[in-house]
């Protein structure tokens, strides 16, 4: 069945050091591609996106990259900070229009 | 522009019993979808509208309904009450085609407590 798989569950890192998270898709119609940080207490906010056009996307310390071949895009936050602490969420289009997201990746940023 | 706003914030129900919550979402947006979120699953697609028209629904039995107004607001309603229905429910809303393409914007959430 359709299905985003998110890896890790769980992930920690010294501050300053990079963090990496990777999600898998099933549906190759799939061509967007969004994480969502959600903060302790707080809603999921939109952090950065792409769509099935680019392989690669960078805003400041954050970058996403896509390969459509194996059906997999991954979250790099680089310079990593307190701030970073949360839980992040992958999510990509199954068919009928369905959103479907990973079961999120709690971030832990040790000082 | 004013956030997507959900209402109540805070609900404690008994089995058996009924709950409507509502999603107000941001001006101009027509796309609004329901999530259920617990700990450990993640957020569970429960339905999408779009121009008051349910564009598709996540694997929910069929106790979980929902409806849009003419002005975009939503709401969702949820029969029959099971303990496993303690969650935090998370509405959220899209511009454009909706949330297969667009940004979702999430409301606060109404946490559900079933006693």
């Amino acid at each position: 069945g359709e299905n985003v798989e998110q890896h890790p569950s769980t992930l920690s890192v010294q501050e300053g050091d990079s963090a990496v998270i990777k999600c898998t898709y099933s549906d190759s119609a799939s061509n967007y591609f969004p994480w969502y940080k959600q903060e302790l207490g707080k809603r999921p906010q939109l952090i950065i996106d792409i769509r099935s056009n680019v392989g690669e996307k960078k805003d400041q310390r954050i970058a996403v990259t896509l390969n459509k071949t194996a059906k997999h895009f991954s979250l790099h936050i680089t310079e990593t900070q307190p701030e970073d602490s949360a839980v992040y969420f992958c999510a990509a289009p199954g068919r009928d229009d369905k959103i479907i997201f990973g079961k999120g990746t709690r971030l832990h940023i040790l000082p | 522009k004013a956030g997507v706003t959900q209402t109540p914030r805070y609900l404690i129900k008994t089995r058996g019993q009924q709950v409507t919550l509502s999603c107000s979402p941001i001006s101009g947006h027509r796309s609004v979808s329901w999530y259920q979120q617990t700990p450990g699953q993640g957020l569970q697609f429960l339905f999408e509208y779009f121009s008051e028209t349910q564009r598709n629904k996540g694997n929910f039995p069929g106790r979980f309904s929902g409806r849009q107004f003419s002005n975009s607001r939503s709401e969702m309603n949820v029969s029959t009450l099971e303990l496993g229905d303690s969650a935090l429910y998370l509405c959220a809303s899209s511009s454009g085609q909706g949330a297969r393409t667009d940004t979702q914007y999430f409301g606060p959430g109404t946490r559900l407590t079933v006693l």
